[in-house]
Formats: structure tokens, sequence, C-alpha cells
């Protein structure tokens, strides 16, 4: 079946603008998360969602980030007035929670931002 | 919250030989521990995981061991292959959601 798809594949924008990167996650895979991998780091954790509530948006670095989720499905990550050091790899995974316990999360191929 | 430390951070090896990779986490109620490989611009593909309940984990040429006392798993990859060349990355899940990862392998791989 399809997997997680992301999109844009690569966004170039000037510092101050506004992106938005969207998530599509495998279908009715429940759970869907945010991650930041700059350039030779792992991947840091930005939000959790459940359905289309956020029990964890810990990693949000600023209020200059947000996240929704509309309809258990496509997510969008929002990113205001952008800084160069916002440079990264978003990543988006989704995962099919059980109930409990830890369940396998499926990664999509990333959205490269690059602000200049 | 959970810290996670991968080392080495870069692994050259022979093919055919065997490449063994270290993770330590800080949290003793983590209770899961995936392994994902990432090639050049591609999202981390899950590669094995395993349960705390678990001691060893295998599948093919790839084993996973953990050693909760010590709070440390491995990754372990025989007869390397150039295919296996790649970044990988450990993680440890502490509760239902957030994986914490470790800052990446590289591995490299030659004929």
């Amino acid at each position: 079946g399809a997997g997680v798809s992301q999109s844009p594949s690569n966004k170039v924008t000037e510092k101050g603008k506004d992106v938005e990167l969207r998530c599509d996650p495998i279908s009715g895979h429940t759970a869907l998360y945010w991650y930041r991998q700059s350039l030779g780091q792992g991947l840091e954790f930005l939000i959790y969602f459940q359905g289309n509530s956020a029990p964890d948006k810990s990693g949000l670095p600023s209020d200059r980030f947000s996240a929704e989720r509309t309809g258990e499905s496509v997510s969008t990550l929002t990113i205001q007035r952008t800084q160069q050091e916002d440079s990264a790899v978003y990543l988006c995974a989704s995962s099919q929670r059980r109930g409990g316990g830890a369940d396998t999360q499926y990664f999509g191929p990333g959205t490269r931002l690059t602000v200049l | 919250g959970e810290n996670v430390e991968q080392h080495p951070s870069t692994l050259s090896v022979q093919e055919g030989d065997s490449a063994v990779i270290k993770c330590t986490y800080s949290d003793s109620a983590s209770n899961y521990f995936p392994w994902y490989k990432q090639e050049l611009g591609k999202g981390p593909q899950l590669i094995i995981d395993i349960r705390s309940n678990v001691g060893e984990k295998k599948d093919q040429r790839i084993a996973v061991t953990l050693n909760k006392t010590a709070k440390h798993f491995s990754l372990h990859i025989t007869e390397t292959q150039p295919e296996d060349s790649a970044v990988y990355f450990c993680a440890a899940l502490l509760g239902y959601s957030t994986l914490t990862f470790g800052k990446g392998t590289m591995l490299l791989v030659s004929p």
C-alpha cells in the first residue's frame, strides 16, 4: 500500500516568509508525528497527534511553529517568519496506535527546507 | 526525559565483515528500541526493533541485543554488503508516543 507522503519535497524561502509543509499519513494510521533533522544530526521530535488532537507538542522550538491535523488524516506544519536556523529536513511519520504499548513509526521522505 | 547516546558516529568496514553499533539510554522506564536505516535523500526506514521483555532478536543478517541492567542496546550486521552503506539511527521510546533518537552512525561498506 501507499506509504507516508510529504509535500513539497524541497522548499526554498526567504527569511521572514511563512511556509506550510504537508504530510499525508498511511491510511488508517491514527497517530502522526513531526520531526526535524538538521545536517548531520539525529531526529528532533516536534509534535505528536493522536487523531486530530496533539497531546504532546513539547518539541516545538518556538511559537513561530504550529501544526494541525484534520479528518484524522492530513497534517500541516506551519513555520511563521522563517529564520535561517529553521533550515532542515522536516520528517513526518505515522503509526497505527492500538491502544497501548509501542508501535512502529513509518516515515515519509521528508521536506528539505532552505531559508535564505 | 530520555537521552540516547550512539557510537560510533562513523564506521568503515570491508565487505563481508561484521559491523556493530551501540546505543545507551538514560531512562530505565523506556520499553521499545527500534533501529532505522536512512539512505541519502530518503526518510528513515525501520530495519529491526526490540521490546524490553526480550534480550535478543534476529532477522537474517541483522540482530539487536538489549541489556536492560546496563541500559544499552546494540545493532549487529553480519556479512556486510555495499548496499548496507547508510546512516543508522537507534531510538528509545519512553511512554507511548515520543521516540528519542541517537545522532546516527554513518556506515560505509567498501567492496
